[in-house]
């Protein structure tokens, strides 16, 4: 099957800095791939479309200037937030659709868990 | 605006009994509807897609159902494992939009 990572794993950073987040589509080509985050006990939520070769399209309330996306090639997108703070800790997850995907299934990455100091 | 809900929080079964999740949604246009199982602090994995013109797809232990007219779905595992002990979300899609819009999620336990 398709497998997405993700890196680093877990990070602890202090309030004022930023964090680079990368996800890799390892052995398949993603032209688009999501980025979401998880508060504990709450559901997955989609923070934008990172799209290979043009600007991301951030869902409703989502800072972009805050959350820089950049989908370098057609196997990498990197999540960078900025100026981070307390409130940005969280779990954060991307995935990536299989072209041609029957359903719309997309691989998840295992997870990157930010905690800003 | 929660377009697909999963209104129970947590479940608690027997191993070896059925376990049975159930998920609503509002848009009629959604096409496909997936579950998605997780550990804690690992990324959701795929177990089990239905199309919205199927009511029924079964896959081993897992089968899911849908009732278009009620828009809602239901996935059962049977005989339930303690390995399958994790939250379950549902998630929809529409045709050509590759996005997927998840439920809240259900923590199913499997008790010994």
């Amino acid at each position: 099957g398709a497998v997405v990572s993700q890196h680093p794993s877990r990070v602890i950073c202090k309030s004022g800095t930023s964090v680079k987040i990368e996800c890799r589509s390892l052995d398949f080509q993603a032209t688009t791939m999501f980025w979401y985050r998880q508060f504990p006990k709450q559901s997955l939520m989609l923070m934008a479309t990172s799209n290979e070769g043009s600007k991301a399209t951030y869902e409703q309330g989502v800072e972009k200037d805050k959350f820089l996306i950049n989908h370098a090639s057609l196997t990498l997108s990197t999540l960078t937030v900025t100026s981070a703070h307390p409130e940005d800790s969280s779990f954060y997850i991307c995935s990536a659709p299989l072209a041609g995907s029957w359903n719309n299934e997309q691989f998840f990455g295992p997870g990157t868990r930010l905690t800003v100091l | 605006d929660q377009q697909v809900k999963q209104n129970s929080p947590s479940l608690s079964v027997q191993e070896g009994r059925i376990s049975i999740l159930n998920c609503d949604y509002t848009n009629s246009m959604f096409d496909y509807f997936l579950w998605y199982k997780k550990y804690p602090a690992e990324g959701p994995t795929f177990l089990i897609s239905i199309s919205s013109i199927k009511d029924k797809n079964e896959d081993g232990r897992f089968t899911v159902f849908l009732n278009k007219s009620a828009k809602h779905l239901s996935l059962h595992i049977v005989p339930s494992q303690p390995g399958d002990s994790a939250v379950y979300f549902c998630a929809a899609s529409i045709q050509g939009a590759q996005k997927l819009v998840f439920g809240q999620g259900t923590r199913l336990t499997i008790n010994p």
